[in-house]
């Protein structure tokens, strides 16, 4: 089976702006997570979706938000780039809630 | 909101040498998952833990979950270049917080052959 796949993998965006990324689970999977990785915080929970529903959500700011469609794939949103959100951004999915979890490669984020 | 505290940030080791990394709570870890980052690389998952006092073993590698589930490690034995990576420890809610993971800080092991 295909692993999970993210796209971009890379992008430039200066403050302000705002960004979607897009996470296609493993085949099958219908649990989406995301989850923001910087150097000073670590690996930090953002939200989960689960049958197209956001099912839980980190401690972040409303200007991230996700949504996931019926074929599982989901894309994450920021609005009003902050310097702050520079980032390793990463998918992760399982086949239900409380599984495995496989991370995709993430889209790394600099914000100028 | 919970923390999940893992020790050491950094260990260096001389290949050969082995190695263990804590995890630890203050309050009551539902499920334990250990996760290895390589360098440039995604997590990928090792372990689930459920049960108190439980251990489980990958090959050099041995997993425990204390008896009061508030803390759990990861001991690799006779370490190899290979192992080098990031090891996290992540708690898998349950109750109100059903599947939040809140992860551990990861412990960055470099191995010196």
């Amino acid at each position: 089976k295909a692993g999970v796949t993210q796209t971009p993998r890379y992008l430039i965006k200066t403050r302000g702006q705002q960004v979607t990324l897009s996470c296609s689970p493993i085949s099958g999977h219908r649990s989406v997570s995301w989850y923001q990785q910087t150097p000073g915080q670590g690996l930090q929970f953002l939200f989960e979706y689960f049958s197209e529903t956001q099912r839980n959500k980190g401690n972040f700011p409303g200007r991230f938000s996700g949504r996931q469609f019926s074929n599982s794939r989901s894309e994450m949103n920021v609005s009003t780039l902050e310097l702050g959100d520079s980032a390793l951004y990463l998918c992760a999915s399982s086949l239900h809630r409380m599984e495995t979890q496989y991370f995709g490669p993430g889209t790394r984020l600099l914000v100028l | 909101g919970q923390q999940v505290m893992q020790i050491p940030q950094y260990q260096h080791v001389q290949e050969g040498e082995d190695f263990t990394t804590y995890c630890n709570s203050s309050t009551t870890l539902s499920n334990i998952q250990w996760y290895k980052q390589r360098p440039g690389g995604h997590p990928v998952f090792l372990i689930q833990l459920v049960k108190s006092g439980e251990v489980k073993k990958q090959k050099r590698l041995t997993f425990q979950f204390g008896e009061a589930k508030k803390n759990s490690s990861l001991h690799i034995t006779a370490t190899q270049t290979t192992d080098v990576g990031t090891y996290f420890c992540c708690d898998r809610a349950g109750g109100t917080s059903y599947g939040k993971l809140t992860f551990g800080q990861g412990t960055i092991l470099t191995v010196h052959p």
